[in-house]
């Protein structure tokens, strides 16, 4: 069965500080993982995507990498601001499957002053 | 335009009600979603519709019913909901239902939807 996990569930950080988030997949065969950040009360919206061959993309003060050898990712938040404070989610998709995506429980970040 | 709209924000039913969602998409997309989200957990999938055809029903119960008027809509409609059916619900679109990176599912901002 298809699993997607992260850790932490839920983070709490002060203003200006780094953190990584951890994401574990049993997804196969393997096409796809993407990292959305979901405000409360709204859509996810799409941080990063990574394919197989790659291990390390970054999209402003967001970095993922992955290791499809281990099928872990991180997601790693430089300088946290408040508005950082929203649900983190990975979401993996499998080829064929009619783009069915599998979500992880997110990781609840909390960015405070 | 490179967003997925829905209406309403918010919507409070009684359990004999018929309600309606509505989403709407200007971005040429083939493939169109609906999802169903508790609260602090994921997404799950409801329905898939492909070039306007029903492609993927997540064995949802029938008081949910999905129709696909043209390419840009895609609606939800409701009756007889029970309170457990309230949460948020997504909708989603992508250009296609093909593999690939480039396939990215556009999710709208959701409706907030309590049957009471």
């Amino acid at each position: 069965k298809n699993q997607v996990e992260q850790s932490p569930q839920s983070l709490i950080i002060l203003e200006g500080k780094n953190c990584t988030l951890q994401c574990n997949y049993t997804v196969s065969p393997f096409s796809n993982l993407r990292w959305y950040k979901q405000d409360t009360g709204r859509g996810p919206v799409s941080l990063t995507i990574m394919t197989f061959s790659e291990n390390t993309k970054s999209n402003g003060r967001y970095t993922a990498t992955l290791d499809a050898d281990t099928k872990q990712s991180s997601l790693h938040i430089t300088a946290s601001q408040l508005s950082d404070s929203a649900s983190y989610i990975c979401v993996v998709r499998a080829t064929g499957g009619g783009n069915k995506l599998t979500f992880g429980t997110g990781t609840q970040l909390k960015v405070e002053l | 335009d490179t967003e997925v709209t829905q209406t309403p924000k918010h919507l409070v039913m009684g359990m004999t009600n018929k309600k309606s969602l509505k989403c709407e998409q200007h971005m040429g997309h083939r493939a169109m979603y609906w999802y169903k989200q508790k609260a602090k957990k994921p997404p799950e999938l409801m329905f898939v519709y492909s070039y306007e055809k029903l492609s993927i029903n997540e064995s949802v119960p029938s008081r949910f019913s999905p129709e696909c008027p043209n390419s840009s809509l895609l609606n939800l409609h409701l009756h007889a909901l029970q309170p457990e059916d309230s949460a948020l619900y997504l909708c989603a679109s992508s250009l296609g239902l093909a593999g690939g990176p480039h396939n990215e599912q556009f999710f709208g901002p959701g409706t907030r939807l309590t049957v009471l």
